[in-house]
């Protein structure tokens, strides 16, 4: 157990909607790491919070974007969903500076 | 543009045997390397990370071998476990940029067979 924690673990939906995906970091963490995890593109990092600000965007589409709170827990924001949006979305955190990034167990997402 | 390439796709080893996966990166800026363990529905679990200063680090039955000059490093699984089956992830990153959002290879898929 990593200490991250993702909520839901499952989603289904069809395609137009829109969904949240929530993530709390370990303790004391204040890094927020958003990545997408998929057959054909890997894994891919996508966004990147530090104590409540935007650090580092990556391949994030612009139907996606995501905040971190004032208690740390952040949320992915997914929406005018398509097929292709079907992943695993995984949330890390770490402290501050280049060390060790966590990860929480995925949110696996489906769209019909 | 895949800036970490890893090799092989998948492999498969004996009980008892050593595993050997290889990564090799572009970026010069890169100075942090992690390698990641991931079981089937499962989160990505930290195995191992050395940074460019180092040629070698151990940890149990993991060793990580890093050569900076060609821009490679690789993982080396000890006495290969039935237990060790899963898929490994390489990582890069640069604690330099803005951000240290890593850079992943492509995963390897092993199967240790009993």
């Amino acid at each position: 157990d990593s200490g991250v924690t993702q909520t839901p673990k499952h989603l289904i939906t069809a395609t137009g909607q829109r969904v949240t995906l929530r993530c709390s970091p370990r303790s004391g963490d204040l890094s927020v790491y958003w990545y997408q995890q998929s057959l054909d593109q890997g894994l891919q990092f996508l966004i990147q919070y530090y104590n409540g600000e935007e650090r580092a965007k990556g391949n994030i589409l612009e139907r996606f974007s995501a905040q971190q709170f004032p208690d740390l827990h952040s949320e992915l924001n997914l929406s005018s969903l398509e097929l292709g949006d079907s992943a695993l979305y995984f949330c890390a955190s770490s402290v501050e500076g280049p060390t060790n990034q966590y990860f929480g167990p995925g949110t696996r997402l489906l769209v019909l | 543009q895949q800036q970490v390439k890893q090799s092989p796709q998948s492999l498969i080893v004996q009980k008892g045997g050593i595993s050997i996966i290889n990564c090799a990166y572009e970026n010069t800026a890169f100075d942090y390397f992690p390698w990641y363990q991931q079981f089937p529905g499962k989160g990505p679990a930290l195995l191992i990370a050395i940074r460019p200063d180092v040629s070698e680090k151990k940890e149990g039955r993991f060793t990580i071998s890093f050569n900076k000059s060609a821009k490679q490093f690789s993982l080396h699984i000890m006495d290969s476990q039935p237990g060790d089956s899963a898929t490994y992830f390489c990582a890069a990153s640069e604690s330099k940029a803005a951000g240290n959002k890593l850079t992943f290879g492509g995963g390897t898929r092993v199967l240790v067979k009993p």
